[in-house]
């Protein structure tokens, strides 16, 4: 079955603190991972993707394809981080599943 | 290059009522996404569009859910009868069409809906 579990619903740091979103997925085939994120009062967009390797706004994702995840990191956590944030499997056929969502909330 | 669009941005209505919701994917964009995101709970597809033909509805609750998409560009998706568990934020996406192996998905701004 193809799945996409964010295990927390609510994440809360301190400004400065380290944060892990954590993402685990249910693929058979070669997976592709997204990172989209909602701000307060603004449209689901696209963060990172894995293939990207990149680090948007500090962030970062590792696909570890033992342990089937992709979590979200960042060292140092910004008030302006809190958001909404959606790990996505890409399956195929132009088709995206999305998990329940991880609400990030960064207390100063 | 301007996002895609839809209208209205809430909408209340009584149960059994009917209601329509449109979208304006972004210009080129040939595959188009109706998803329902109920509180609390990630996005999920209804129904995928690529040009002016379904993809995949088989989530669609086709005995009270329509949609269409006249001419591959702007989509309609309505309910009728709406049910109070309809009550969610309807999103419009779209995408390129893979091009390149880019299979971002781009996302309206949403519609609210509650049913009372």
């Amino acid at each position: 079955a193809q799945r996409v579990t964010q295990p927390e619903k609510l994440l809360s740091v301190f400004k400065g603190a380290p944060v892990e979103l954590k993402c685990n997925y249910s693929y058979s085939g070669s997976p592709e991972l997204f990172w989209y994120v909602q701000y307060s009062r603004q449209r689901l967009q696209l963060l990172l993707r894995h293939i990207s390797r990149e680090s948007i706004k500090g962030f970062t994702a590792d696909l570890n394809k033992g342990e089937t995840s992709f979590h979200l990191k960042k060292p140092f956590a910004q008030e302006e981080d809190s958001a909404m944030y959606y790990c996505a499997l890409y399956t195929g056929g132009f088709k995206t599943i999305f998990g329940a969502g991880t609400r990030l909330f960064v207390k100063a | 290059e301007a996002g895609v669009a839809q209208s209205p941005r809430y909408k209340i209505i009584e149960k059994r009522q009917s209601v329509a919701f449109w979208c304006n994917p972004i210009s080129g964009h040939a595959t188009l996404y109706w998803y329902q995101q109920i509180l609390g709970q990630g996005p999920k597809l209804l129904i995928q569009f690529q040009n002016n033909g379904v993809v995949d509805d088989s989530q669609l609750p086709k005995d009270r859910f329509s949609a269409e998409r006249l001419k591959g560009v702007d989509s309609t998706l309505k309910i009728q009868p709406a049910k109070l568990e309809d009550s969610a934020v309807y999103l419009c996406a779209s995408m390129d069409g893979g091009r390149g192996g880019e299979v971002t998905q781009y996302f309206g701004p949403g519609t609210r809906l509650l049913v009372l």
